[in-house]
């Protein structure tokens, strides 16, 4: 996906281990979400940032921290991770917050 | 609560037999409905963005039309490189920092 870059593509990790995954922009856009998606469900907001060092959290946030140091950068951190936390997990991008989003191609997380 | 209802959750054409995708929406105040297509193992990709009831928007084989109730894609003549899934997101004036609220996807297999 153009300007916007999700790693790791795939990761493996175990119960109770910390995890980072990180999303990177090249569109110098302010808003930066992560989503989390389930069989079943349909993308749920985790957290989202408007700005460097500006976060809320969204409508899935328990056990997830993010940072945002750089306009470029936007981290989520599973602090330990758990089994519900498996899942296929995907960053956006808005330059307004109000015209859509351009997501990435997401990170598929196996707790095990 | 804003909710996104899409129906059906699968659908099976035969190339050329059209056919429409409905996304049934409840908000406090629209300020947007917005149609993506995802692909397996990929991020969605955007389609249209529809801002007001009577608007309607195009794209080769596909055309989004919007009430004050409800939105319709419609697929004329579908090829199989139109298999996908698609997906309804919302987005509320007042929302946080422009969330998108997203229904679960509507499967479409295009047969040859």
């Amino acid at each position: 996906d153009a300007g916007i870059t999700q790693s790791p593509r795939h990761k493996v990790t175990e119960t109770g281990t910390p995890v980072t995954l990180r999303c990177h922009q090249t569109e110098n856009h302010r808003y930066m979400y992560w989503y989390r998606q389930d069989p079943g469900h349909g993308l749920r907001l985790i957290h989202y940032s408007y700005g460097v060092k500006d976060t809320d959290k969204g409508e899935v946030s328990d056990g997830y921290s993010v940072s945002r140091s750089k306009t470029e950068d936007f981290l989520l951190t599973l602090e330990s991770a758990t089994s519900s936390q498996t899942s296929v997990y995907f960053c956006a991008i808005s330059g307004n917050g109000y015209y859509g989003y351009t997501f990435g191609s997401g990170t598929r997380l196996t707790v095990v | 609560e804003d909710q996104v209802t899409q129906s059906p959750e699968a659908l099976r054409l035969q190339e050329g037999e059209s056919s429409s995708l409905n996304c049934s929406y409840t908000v406090s105040g629209l300020r947007g409905l917005f149609w993506y297509r995802q692909d397996p193992g990929k991020g969605p990709e955007f389609l249209f963005t529809l801002y007001s009831a009577g608007e309607e928007k195009e794209k080769e084989r596909l055309k989004a039309t919007l009430t004050k109730k409800e939105s319709f894609l419609h697929i004329t003549a579908p090829k199989p490189e139109d298999s996908a899934t698609y997906l309804c997101a919302v987005q509320a004036y007042g929302g946080s920092q422009g969330n998108l609220i997203f229904g679960k996807g509507t499967k479409l297999s295009v047969k040859p």
